[in-house]
C-alpha cells in the first residue's frame, strides 16, 4: 500500500498568518490528492482534489499543488474557522489511505 | 441536499457480528461510489472500503478482508457494511462518504470524497 506522511504533526499558528503543510506519498501517485478539514466530532470536509482543484464553496485562501509524491496544502491568512486538523488522501490505486493528520491550533 | 444517515452502530464482543447501514437523500445514489472510513478515538481516518456505482470494483484495506463486506441497495438508497468477527481494534467511528464523481469505476475517479455522515460509534469490547 501507498503510505502518506504529513508534516508537522501539529502547527502553531495565528490569526492571519500563512501556513503550509507538506504531505510524502511513498511512491508517485501523479496528483490524485485531496486534502480534507476535520473540526472535533465532525466528519471531515473536501477541500482540495487532485492535488490543486478547489471544492466548490471552499474559500480561495486555501490552495494545494505538488505532484509525484510530495504535495502542499497553503492557507493564505489563516481565520479563525480555520483551526482544525487537515488530511491529505492518495486515489491513486484502489487501496486508498489517508496521511496521519496535521493538527492546526492557536498560537 | 445530500445527506448521507448511518445507523447501527453499537457495543459489540470481540468475534461477534454487527451490520452498519448509511441512508442516503438528495442525489441519485445509483450512479455514485460509496466508501466507508473509520476513525479510532483520537486518531485519524483510516479508509475501510468502497464499491464503484455499479459494483464492478469492491476493495478493502488489508486489516478488514474476509471479516467485512460492503453492498448496496440501489432501490433503497442504502449502503451496508456488514462487520464480522470483530476486534478491539476496529472500535472507531464510522463513516458512509460518496464519491465525487458518477459513473466512474477507476480508482483515480471515484476515490475521493465530497459529502460524509455524521458517523456512528463501534465499540468492540468484552
Amino acid at each position: 500500500d501507498i503510505q502518506m506522511t504529513q508534516s508537522p504533526s501539529t502547527l502553531s499558528a495565528s490569526v492571519g498568518d500563512r501556513v503550509t503543510i507538506t504531505c510524502r506519498a511513498s511512491q508517485s501517485i501523479s496528483g490524485w490528492l485531496a486534502w480534507y478539514q476535520q473540526k472535533p466530532g465532525k466528519a471531515p470536509k473536501l477541500l482540495i482534489y487532485k492535488a490543486s482543484s478547489l471544492e466548490d464553496g471552499v474559500p480561495s485562501r486555501f490552495s494545494g499543488s505538488g505532484s509525484g509524491t510530495e504535495f502542499t496544502l497553503t492557507i493564505n491568512s489563516l481565520q479563525p474557522d480555520d483551526f482544525a486538523t487537515y488530511y491529505c488522501q492518495q486515489y491513486n490505486t484502489y487501496s486508498w489511505t489517508f496521511g496521519q493528520g496535521t493538527k492546526v491550533e492557536i498560537k | 441536499q445530500v445527506q448521507l444517515v448511518e445507523s447501527g452502530g453499537g457495543v459489540a464482543q470481540p468475534g461477534r457480528s454487527l451490520r452498519l447501514s448509511c441512508a442516503a437523500s438528495g442525489f441519485t445514489f445509483s450512479a455514485y461510489g460509496m466508501h466507508w472510513v473509520r476513525q479510532a478515538p483520537g486518531k485519524g481516518l483510516e479508509w475501510v472500503g468502497g464499491m464503484s456505482y455499479n459494483g464492478s470494483h469492491l476493495n478493502y484495506v488489508d486489516s478488514v478482508k474476509g471479516r467485512f463486506t460492503i453492498s448496496r441497495d440501489n432501490s433503497k438508497n442504502t449502503l451496508y457494511l456488514q462487520m464480522n468477527s470483530l476486534r478491539a481494534e476496529d472500535t472507531a467511528v464510522y463513516y458512509c462518504a460518496k464519491s465525487r464523481r458518477a459513473y466512474c469505476s477507476f480508482s483515480t475517479c471515484y476515490g475521493f470524497f465530497d459529502y460524509w455522515g455524521q458517523g456512528t460509534l463501534v465499540t468492540v469490547s468484552s
